[in-house]
């Protein structure tokens, strides 16, 4: 089956930092997403991309789904605490079985105050 | 709050005993999806339903689980006979009706159900 290779698996930084984190994968994937789980909780959406070449902003994120369609990064700048989370990206393909998600295995974020 | 309601929490089986996950998605969402997260993975999809009807469960092995989304009331995991590799968080999952047929991806995740097999 398909897999995303997500890098890097932890990072830890310092707040006010930029952060940058990306997803490649062998499969070519229609849409690529963005979802972040705090511990104890469940993933929330953060960012969709539905165009290869696609760069979307949501407040401090941006993200960008690669021209070739088989990659993807997550960039947050100016970090904060609360941004500590694993971010997960997560592929979908059209046609048949577009309804599944294939995730990757998550950048856990620490931020050092 | 509507959000994609999941019951129980944390639910701890003795291996052989019947694990049931019950799943309310968010209101006016009619597609269910229940994945599976093991501990430093990412999420896996297992099934997704519609009212009534399983239109994929590719994702779930095929004994011992079953799923089920009635005419009224929540989605059911359920996991009988349950052995130690089945403790896990087991997240269900919303989404509308898709427009134009097409699903977007973007779901709302319920709180998940963490299972225990001792």
């Amino acid at each position: 089956g398909q897999q995303l290779n997500q890098s890097p698996q932890s990072m830890f930084i310092q707040e006010g930092e930029d952060v940058s984190m990306n997803c490649t994968s062998s499969s070519i994937f229609n849409t690529w997403l963005w979802y972040k789980q705090d511990p104890g909780e469940g993933p929330v959406l953060l960012i969709a991309l539905y165009k290869a070449g696609e760069l979307t902003s949501n407040g401090r994120l941006t993200a960008q789904f690669g021209i070739t369609r088989k990659d993807s990064f997550l960039n947050i700048s100016a970090s904060i605490p609360s941004d500590v989370g694993i971010y997960f990206c997560a592929g979908q393909l059209s046609g048949a079985g577009s309804y599944q998600l294939t995730f990757g295995k998550g950048t856990k974020l620490s931020v050092i105050p | 709050n509507a959000g994609v309601m999941q019951n129980p929490r944390h639910l701890v089986r003795r291996r052989g005993q019947e694990a049931r996950l019950r799943c309310s998605p968010m209101k006016g969402h009619s597609h269910v999806y229940w994945y599976r997260q093991l501990p430093e993975e990412g999420l896996k999809f297992m099934v997704y339903l519609q009212k009534e009807n399983i239109i994929d469960e590719s994702g779930m092995p095929k004994e011992r689980f079953s799923a089920e989304f009635p005419k009224e009331g929540p989605s059911i995991l359920r996991i009988q006979q349950v052995v130690r590799g089945d403790s896990a968080a087991y997240f269900c999952a919303s989404s509308p009706p898709a427009g134009g047929g097409q699903n977007t991806g973007e779901l709302f995740f319920g709180e998940g159900s963490r299972l225990t097999v001792l």
